[in-house]
């Protein structure tokens, strides 16, 4: 399976900081790579797909980029809306998987 | 709009099954695949397997083969997921998704159904 490696696991911003979430893949996952915001209680939201492509009605204060194996997810000025988790996601080959988690906390 | 609708939460002792729902509407069901995954409590997303509505069509993660059946009901747009020999550390909020092929990646979420398996 690919492993997917996501730091930090949690980060202390402030409302209008620039907040960036990296995933590492194990293995080459071309651009199918996905980004999800989950709050407390609440299902997971899907933000971006494939890398950088934010999805309908996301925020461009949200982008996403990718180098290699290395993903990134940039919040670009931190609004209090944005305290959440963040995962990112392999859709590269079978199974999917999920990077650990980022816990975007109130500083 | 887009909705996935899933049953409620249930306790189950050990060694028991469950079998959670996940009622779509708004799109139509056989053309997007369903996933599940499940999220124990302060933990990450874990993928369990995936279901083609069209085709009947599916692949579980090998941590739950032999344990996990997905099925659906075309009729009334219903996907299920039934887990068997349900253990304590199966307690979790298990969620159907939506895989959209366009984007590849899950573009809606049910609610969650928590499942709490305790003696």
């Amino acid at each position: 399976d690919i492993q997917m490696t996501q730091s930090p696991s949690s980060v202390s911003a402030s409302v209008g900081d620039r907040v960036t979430i990296t995933c590492r893949a194990s293995q080459d996952i071309k651009n199918w790579l996905a980004w999800y915001q989950q709050k407390p209680g609440k299902a997971p939201k899907l933000l971006i797909y494939g890398a950088s492509t934010l999805q309908t009605g996301v925020p461009s204060r949200f982008s996403g980029s990718s180098s290699g194996t290395d993903f990134t997810l940039t919040i670009s000025s931190l609004q209090p809306e944005d305290f959440a988790t963040y995962y990112c996601q392999q859709a590269d080959s079978f199974p999917t998987t999920f990077g650990g988690g980022t816990k975007v906390e109130i500083k | 709009q887009v909705q996935l609708v899933q049953s409620g939460a249930e306790v189950k002792k050990p060694g028991a099954s469950v079998k959670v729902s996940c009622k779509a509407s708004g799109y139509t069901f056989t053309s997007y695949e369903i996933n599940w995954v499940r999220q124990a409590t302060g933990q990450g997303l874990e993928w369990m397997g995936w279901m083609d509505p069209r085709s009947g069509n599916k692949g579980y993660a090998q941590k739950f083969q032999g344990r996990v059946t997905m099925t659906r009901d075309t009729s009334i747009s219903t996907a299920y997921m039934e887990l068997s020999s349900l253990r304590s550390d199966d307690t979790a909020v298990y969620y159907c998704a939506r895989r959209n092929l366009a984007v590849v990646a899950e573009d809606y979420w049910g609610q969650g159904s928590l499942v709490t398996v305790s003696s």
